[in-house]
């Protein structure tokens, strides 16, 4: 069992519309999660970090924690073409131990 | 805040030479620094773990003779590639954590491209 699991995709959603990506994690004591952002060709680039049960807001970004099913999705509201890229979710059980998922690639059609 | 620089970005070398990317922290000290590997169309691939001052903590199937890691500093981590061959051709991405209590984010470099000809 991968210790992230993400569907790969490819998910497309039109303009304005939202999008929903999830991600399961296997280490019931992991604490912090992390949702990136990557352009192709490009590293990835941080978009939310949530540590809390619930949901957490930023901007069109919200993340959704939900620890007792090891389950952390982000949601993109009001999709742009802009959006479409690849998203890693990623989950920090202990230290310096990261664990990324395989990415999610989302586009976004005008 | 958090920004974290490689240099080159890209780069093209002949088969049997080596090559370092460094990696530097611009505006936090980065108590651990990772570096991963990218070929087209694929995740990320963990290479291997760097903390200041240590020995670097490599993932299995990584050759640590081949790919030198040094962390001399806080706010720098380079990479060497020895003996490069065309295999190797791939991108290159650095991150850093200040590893703060209550926030293990981790910032990317912008990456570096290896051509290998």
């Amino acid at each position: 069992q991968k210790e992230v699991e993400q569907n790969s995709g490819p998910l497309s959603v039109p303009e304005g519309a939202i999008a929903s990506l999830n991600c399961t994690y296997s280490d019931r004591g992991s604490q912090s999660f992390f949702w990136y952002r990557q352009y192709s060709g490009k590293s990835p680039e941080l978009i939310m970090s949530i540590y809390s049960n619930g949901d957490k807001e930023d901007g069109r970004f919200t993340a959704q924690l939900n620890k007792a099913s090891q389950y952390v999705s982000l949601l993109i509201r009001d999709s742009q073409p802009s959006d479409s890229a690849t998203y890693l979710c990623a989950v920090n059980p202990t230290g310096n131990q990261f664990y990324f998922g395989t990415g999610t690639s989302l586009t976004v059609i005008p | 805040g958090a920004v974290v620089s490689q240099h080159p970005s890209w780069v093209i070398c002949k088969s049997g030479t080596s090559v370092k990317i460094e990696c530097r922290s611009l505006d936090f000290q980065a108590t651990t620094m990772f570096w991963y590997r990218q070929f087209p169309k694929q995740s990320l691939m963990l290479m291997a773990t760097s903390n200041e001052g240590s020995k670097a903590t490599y993932e299995q199937g990584v050759e640590k003779d081949k790919f030198l890691i040094n962390h001399a500093s806080l706010t720098l981590s380079t990479l060497t590639v020895t003996s490069a061959h065309p295999e190797d051709s791939s991108f290159y991405i650095c991150s850093a954590t200040s590893g703060q209590e209550s926030s293990y984010e981790q910032y990317f470099g912008p990456g570096t491209r290896l051509t290998v000809t």
